[in-house]
């Protein structure tokens, strides 16, 4: 069966410093790869889709980038986090095109201060 | 632009109560529409897809009008373990990109 393993499950980081978040699917291959935001009470904004090595799409220009340097591999980072970077994080995979659900990774709660 | 609308709520009710919950799509190319749960501080997880026929899961029930543009899900007997935030969300054929509704929070009391 197909995991998603995503870390770390929390993390507080003070503004300026780099970020780097990993998700990994496991039991599947060439999934299509998300990662999502989920600010306090709101409801998930759509970071960076991808659907094959090196394929990155961005939803939303912002301080944030993503590279997928594996087929199941996918990570969120950031050269200098903002306060506005709070929040909750989730990676997500999906097997093909949106007749198929997403299934979410445990997330990471940042905190930036 | 896309939109999946959904009550905010919350929708307070007692134990055993039946509640409905609907959600509204724009886009009438949508092919495929799930219910998702996430609880408080976890990850959104997959309740159930929705099929033009309607589909039963136990106490829950999805249902799709494609002519309005909306889908349904209806909890009966509710359980204190119920209360969450349901999420909808729908998918146009062919697209990567589901749209997420920002969901309707479920407070089941005793």
């Amino acid at each position: 069966s197909q995991t998603i393993h995503q870390w770390p499950a929390t993390l507080v980081q003070p503004v300026g410093s780099p970020l780097s978040l990993e998700c990994t699917v496991e039991g599947t291959s060439n999934p299509n790869l998300y990662w999502y935001r989920q600010a306090a009470g709101r409801g998930l904004q759509l970071l960076f889709y991808s659907v094959g090595i090196g394929q990155i799409s961005s939803e939303v220009p912002q301080n944030l980038s993503a590279s997928r340097p594996q087929d199941r591999q996918f990570i969120l980072s950031s050269k200098k986090l903002l306060l506005s970077d709070s929040g909750f994080y989730l990676c997500a995979w999906g097997p093909g095109q949106g007749d198929s659900p997403l299934h979410f990774g445990n997330g990471t709660r940042l905190t930036v201060t | 632009r896309k939109e999946v609308e959904q009550d905010p709520g919350p929708f307070n009710v007692p134990e055993g109560a039946t509640v409905a919950f609907n959600c509204t799509y724009s886009n009438s190319a949508s092919q495929s529409f799930f219910w998702y749960r996430q609880d408080c501080r976890k990850e959104p997880k997959l309740l159930m897809s929705v099929y033009s026929s309607g589909n039963e899961d136990g106490r829950f029930t999805a249902q799709l009008n494609r002519a309005s543009q909306y889908i349904s899900l209806l909890i009966r007997d509710s359980k204190l373990s119920d209360s969450a935030t349901y999420l909808c969300v729908v998918s146009e054929g062919g697209s990567y990109i589901p749209t997420f509704g920002r969901g309707t929070s479920l407070i089941v009391h005793p």
